[in-house]
């Protein structure tokens, strides 16, 4: 069965460390990859995303995720993490049919908070 | 510019009413989409549309029914709500359905909470 699973509910870390968020997922073909951004009462706001290539992908705001097939991985990271970046964090998958993504498939998200 | 809008952005309402929330797009996309993020913030699809034509019910209740007057719009109407109906909606849109990858990345509207009594 296709799904996403963020091990980490929360996760604390100081303003200026690094932060490495978790996804595992679990799907039959290539996967189509994402990270997503939401804060509080917030939409969700897209940081990056894996298609195919380059297995190391840039996204916005200083974030970059690392597909790893042979882990079925697909980790967020942050050099130094701003108060700003305080916030809830999904990963997810494009389920396809027919070559088209018609939907995405959630984990259950990971909530960052950044101590002073 | 808002590329996804919902509106309202917050609905309170009395269990048994009919209510609708409507999502509109700016970007051109030929595809509309309607999740529900429950109260422990899972996100779950419920339909889809490409081009006005329905692509995924995603075995929602039939009380939930979504309109698609044309490609930029895609609203929900709820009949006889219920307390588990509860939740926060979003809509989203992408750009093409069958056109390959680059187009299927998804865009999200701010998000509309019912609250039912």
């Amino acid at each position: 069965a296709q799904s996403v699973t963020q091990p980490d509910i929360h996760i604390t870390v100081s303003e200026g460390a690094s932060l490495e968020l978790r996804c595992n997922y679990s799907y039959g073909a290539t996967p189509y990859l994402f990270w997503y951004v939401q804060s509080p009462g917030q939409g969700l706001q897209l940081l990056l995303k894996y298609f195919s290539g380059d297995t190391l992908v840039q996204g916005i705001k200083g974030f970059e995720a690392e597909f790893k097939r042979s882990q079925s991985s697909f980790n967020l990271r942050k050099p130094s993490v701003h108060w700003s970046d305080a916030a809830e964090y999904f990963c997810a998958v494009g389920a396809r049919r027919g070559g088209a993504t018609n939907k995405l498939i959630f984990g259950t998200g990971t909530l960052l908070a950044v101590q002073p | 510019d808002t590329a996804v809008s919902q509106t309202p952005k917050y609905l309170v309402t009395q269990m048994g009413n009919d209510k609708s929330i409507k999502c509109e797009q700016n970007l051109g996309h030929d595809t509309m989409y309607w999740y529900k993020q429950d109260s422990k913030k899972f996100l779950k699809i419920m339909f889809s549309y490409n081009n006005k034509e329905l692509i995924i019910n995603e075995t929602v209740p039939n009380r939930f029914s979504p309109k698609s007057p044309d490609k930029a719009h895609l609203n929900l109407h709820i009949n006889s709500l219920e307390l588990g109906d509860s939740a926060v909606y979003f809509c989203a849109s992408s750009q093409a359905y069958l056109r390959g990858p680059s187009t299927d990345t998804q865009y999200f509207g701010p998000g509309t909470r019912l609250t039912v009594l």
